[in-house]
């Protein structure tokens, strides 16, 4: 158990469709990111929450809207996405200042695009 | 751009130790060594860390040399399901969140 869940596990989205990722996590953290794996490319950064503020977005596309209400909540708001967005997407938390930044890893949503 | 250097792929069979070699020739004092693990379909998985010398957990090894530009993470007879991808990434805890950047990883396969 991670302690990070994600919801839904497999999603499938028109490109005029528009979704939401939810990712919560149950550890107490204070920091929270969304990451991207493509098929044959490393794990992407796209976005990172610290104390539910932004302090990173890794030059993501407008498609992709975050949102943190909480600490423990982090959403991922998907709107006219593209064939190529089709991807893992992961979402990690941690606990920042704390001796290790070690992240702790959900299951991940496999998202297709068509 | 990931700051390491791994091989793309290694073979093994069980019961055997494995070793896997990262680069990192321009580590900065601040930056620890961290590796993890991912299954298919599945998030990454922390396994270890590191600064200098040896750590040693349930898990694996991680050795450092003094000067820090490598590092070797050791997995003590490994069974079919430690067949996964390790990535060794360094990271930046003097920075504002250790955020971690991912290369391409080292395929790990075990055969029977």
């Amino acid at each position: 158990e991670t302690g990070v869940t994600q919801t839904p596990r497999h999603l499938v989205m028109g490109m005029t469709n528009k979704k939401s990722l939810k990712c919560e996590q149950h550890l107490g953290h204070n920091a929270m990111y969304w990451y991207k794996q493509s098929a044959k490319k490393p794990l992407e950064l796209m976005f990172v929450y610290n104390f539910k503020e932004q302090t990173e977005n890794n030059s993501v596309p407008s498609r992709f809207s975050p949102e943190c209400p909480n600490s423990s909540h982090l959403f991922l708001h998907l709107h006219t996405l593209q064939p190529e967005d089709s991807a893992l997407y992961l979402c990690a938390s941690s606990q920042v200042a704390a001796e290790s930044y070690e992240q702790y890893f959900g299951p991940g949503t496999r998202l297709t695009v068509t | 751009l990931a700051k390491t250097t791994q091989p793309i792929s290694m073979d093994s069979y069980e019961g055997q130790e494995v070793n896997i070699t990262c680069s990192h020739n321009n580590i900065a004092t601040n930056d620890y060594i961290t590796w993890y693990q991912q299954f298919p379909s599945q998030g990454p998985r922390f396994i270890i860390q590191g600064y200098k010398t040896k750590v040693t957990n349930e898990v694996a090894s991680l050795f450092i040399p003094a000067d820090r530009k490598s590092s070797t993470l050791s997995l003590p007879r490994v069974s079919l399901s430690d067949t996964a991808v390790y990535y060794c990434l360094v990271v930046d805890y003097g920075g504002s969140q250790g955020n971690l950047i991912f290369g391409k990883g080292t395929k790990l396969s075990v055969k029977p």
